[in-house]
């Protein structure tokens, strides 16, 4: 178990560029989270899924963001036409959703700095 | 509406100080857990400790202790003789036990000083 990897570690990009973040989770988990995270505040959730089901978006997840977990497994989240506000930490994080109640602890990655000019 | 508070933007003590982080949230659910993570420099978030709505026991891990209380939808963290090492960012997070989202403050910058 090597934890949740994601890649790049780090990204420029001028303005206007399309950008993709890929993510890793732990293999036995089922549940895998994006967060966007800016300077000075805490991480904002963006979307999830379940195996390979997206079932929550966020608002702050515009037209121009896309995320995909096709096979249940990875996970990439795309921002097409990238502006300079989209400049952030992108976390990514999973857990496995066990039947009952109870709350997953999230494990996070180290997450994918962008920045875009 | 659900909401996280840190009202503590950035803390300093010296190192062997004990330091309380404070997390003040909001909910109207009966049943909701709460976390702290802790964010080094490096980046990763790691996973400090989680608390269900209906254990209001405190709990003490070596020099960590959770003070919570729901009197107060309060949901305190201290650090006992602090050290260097513990120098990061700290968060605290609510997830409603009806949704799958964890929702964080704006977390706490904290400064070991030597």
């Amino acid at each position: 178990d090597t934890g949740v990897s994601q890649d790049p570690r780090h990204k420029i990009t001028k303005r206007g560029q399309n950008v993709t973040f890929r993510c890793d989770p732990i293999s036995e988990h089922n549940r895998l989270y994006w967060y966007r995270q800016t300077l000075g505040q805490g991480p904002e959730f963006l979307t999830y899924f379940q195996n390979e089901a997206q079932l929550e978006k966020s608002r702050l997840l515009s037209d121009r963001f896309s995320a995909e977990r096709p096979k249940g497994s990875f996970s990439t989240l795309e921002i097409q036409r990238t502006e300079q506000g989209d400049s952030a930490m992108y976390l990514c994080a999973s857990s496995l959703r066990q039947g009952g109640s109870g709350a997953n602890v999230l494990t996070f990655g180290a997450g994918s700095r962008l920045t875009v000019l | 509406a659900q909401k996280v508070t840190q009202a503590q933007t950035e803390i300093s003590v010296v190192e062997k100080e004990d330091v309380t982080l404070d997390c003040v949230y909001e909910t109207r659910d009966t049943t909701y857990y709460l976390f702290w993570y802790k964010q080094p420099p490096s980046g990763e978030l790691v996973f400090l400790i989680r608390r269900n709505s209906f254990d209001e026991q405190n709990e003490i891990s070596g020099r960590y202790s959770w003070n919570f209380q729901k009197s107060t939808s309060s949901f305190n963290f201290t650090i006992t003789a602090s050290q260097v090492v513990d120098s990061a960012v700290y968060f605290c997070a609510l997830r409603m036990n009806r949704d799958d989202k964890i929702i964080f403050g704006k977390g706490t910058r904290l400064h070991i000083l030597p």
